[in-house]
């Protein structure tokens, strides 16, 4: 079965500060990841997927993600964070031949001061 | 024009009573599911739907019940209600899980 792990539960950056979200896998097979972003009181949108090819992926509001076979990671990154990124942020993985099922990790809370 | 629309958007209910939400995509996308929040923001698939036909079944208890009319609606009945099921609950549609979910908006249920 597919599982993920997001390591940092709650972080807390000034703004401008970079950013990177851990996100571990376990699946021995090929897979496509995701990162979705939830808003206080919003519903989840898709930041960025990985499906094949250049592991560094780009996203949108300039997020990126990393995806690391040997380590079994895909880590969301930004350079410069901004007040308005403050959001619960979620990865997902579904198996290839796994079916429609998207698994989510726990999710890290993230809040931006000013 | 919204995507994957859910109502309601909250429900306060008591405990023992029964309910239900629903959900509708205009994307035209094969694939619905139903998803739980819990307090801890934790994501749990419930069911998925391809079609009008039950592909997902997690191990949920049978006092929730999804219908899918057709693929572009897929509603839940909650039986009996009991403290534990409050939570969000989210709709989510996809074409093919490889471009991922578009959710819906989520619904806030509270039971007491």
């Amino acid at each position: 079965a597919q599982s993920v792990s997001q390591h940092n539960h709650h972080v807390i950056l000034s703004e401008a500060a970079s950013l990177e979200l851990g996100c571990n896998y376990s699946y021995g097979g090929t897979v496509n990841l995701f990162w979705y972003v939830q808003y206080p009181g919003q519903h989840l949108q898709l930041l960025l997927k990985y499906f094949s090819g250049d592991p560094l992926v780009k996203g949108i509001k300039g997020f990126e993600a990393e995806f690391i076979k040997s380590k079994f990671s895909f880590n969301l990154r930004k350079p410069s964070v901004q007040w308005s990124d403050t959001a619960e942020y979620f990865c997902a993985v579904n198996s290839r031949g796994g079916g429609n099922k998207l698994t989510f990790g726990t999710g890290t809370q993230l809040k931006v001061e000013l | 024009d919204t995507a994957v629309s859910q109502t309601p958007k909250y429900l306060v209910t008591q405990m023992g009573n029964d309910k239900s939400i629903k959900c509708e995509q205009n994307l035209g996308h094969d694939t619905m599911y139903w998803y739980k929040q819990d307090s801890k923001k934790f994501l749990k698939i419930m069911f998925s739907y391809n079609n009008k036909e039950l592909i997902i079944n997690e191990t949920v208890p049978n006092r929730f019940s999804p219908k899918s009319p057709d693929k572009a609606h897929l509603n839940l009945h909650i039986n009996s209600l009991e403290l534990g099921d409050s939570a969000v609950y989210f709709c989510a549609s996809s074409q093919a899980v490889d471009y991922g979910y578009t959710f819906g908006s989520g619904t806030r249920l509270t039971v007491v």
